[in-house]
């Protein structure tokens, strides 16, 4: 069975710092690897997914995530946080025949 | 290059009615799934149709069915509505068995049993 833990339920940053969401997963086969964002009322849409290719992948608006297979990770970070970053991150994995298995997300609150 | 089109967007419904939620997948894509996301919860799996039929179930009781279409269209029914059953409702298409390929999700609908 696949899961996925996502440490921290809020994580509050000051605009134009660091952003860090932790994600850790469980697979008894190689995984693939994805970080949604969802808005206030909206759907899911797709940051970024890691597929096997380069452990380290870029997403959309600046974030990325690098897959770590001696850690089990696959963080996902921003060097810079803009106030239009503030939602809800969900990490998820898949063995591609399956079904996404969600973790629990993490609120990005970010002040000016 | 139409997205992923839920309907409707917002239902409310009385305990013990029951519903039905539609999908149209992103062009291209054969496979739909349907996810319920309880307030703060992570979206949990409910099942996924592929050449209309059920391919997968996540752990929902029997009050949860769906259908796909030949158009690859789907619908997720569920009888006899119950409080819990309140939840974000999102539809996510792909490609069968492809799924390094992405999952593309609809806005989803906001059902509210009262």
């Amino acid at each position: 069975a696949q899961s996925v833990t996502q440490l921290g339920s809020h994580v509050s940053v000051s605009e134009g710092a660091l952003v860090l969401l932790r994600c850790n997963y469980s697979s008894s086969v190689p995984p693939y690897l994805f970080w949604y964002v969802q808005y206030p009322n909206q759907g899911l849409q797709l940051l970024l997914k890691y597929t096997s290719a380069a452990t380290l992948v870029k997403g959309i608006n600046g974030f990325e995530a690098e897959f770590k297979k001696s850690e089990t990770s696959f963080h996902l970070t921003k060097p810079s946080a803009h106030m239009s970053d503030a939602a809800e991150y969900f990490c998820a994995v898949s063995d591609g025949f399956q079904k996404l298995v969600f973790g629990t997300g993490t609120r990005l609150l970010v002040s000016p | 290059d139409a997205g992923v089109t839920q309907s409707p967007t917002h239902l409310i419904k009385t305990r013990g009615q029951q519903v039905t939620l539609r999908c149209s997948p992103k062009s291209g894509h054969d496979t739909v799934s349907w996810y319920q996301q309880a307030l703060g919860q992570g979206p949990q799996f409910i099942f996924q149709y592929y050449e209309e039929e059920e391919r997968q179930r996540g752990n929902f009781p029997d009050r949860f069915s769906g259908h796909q279409f030949p158009n690859y269209s789907s619908e997720l029914n569920v009888n006899a509505l119950l409080l819990g059953d309140s939840a974000l409702y999102l539809c996510a298409s792909s490609l069968y068995r492809q799924g390094e390929y992405g999952y593309t999700f609809g806005s989803g609908t906001r059902l509210t049993v009262v």
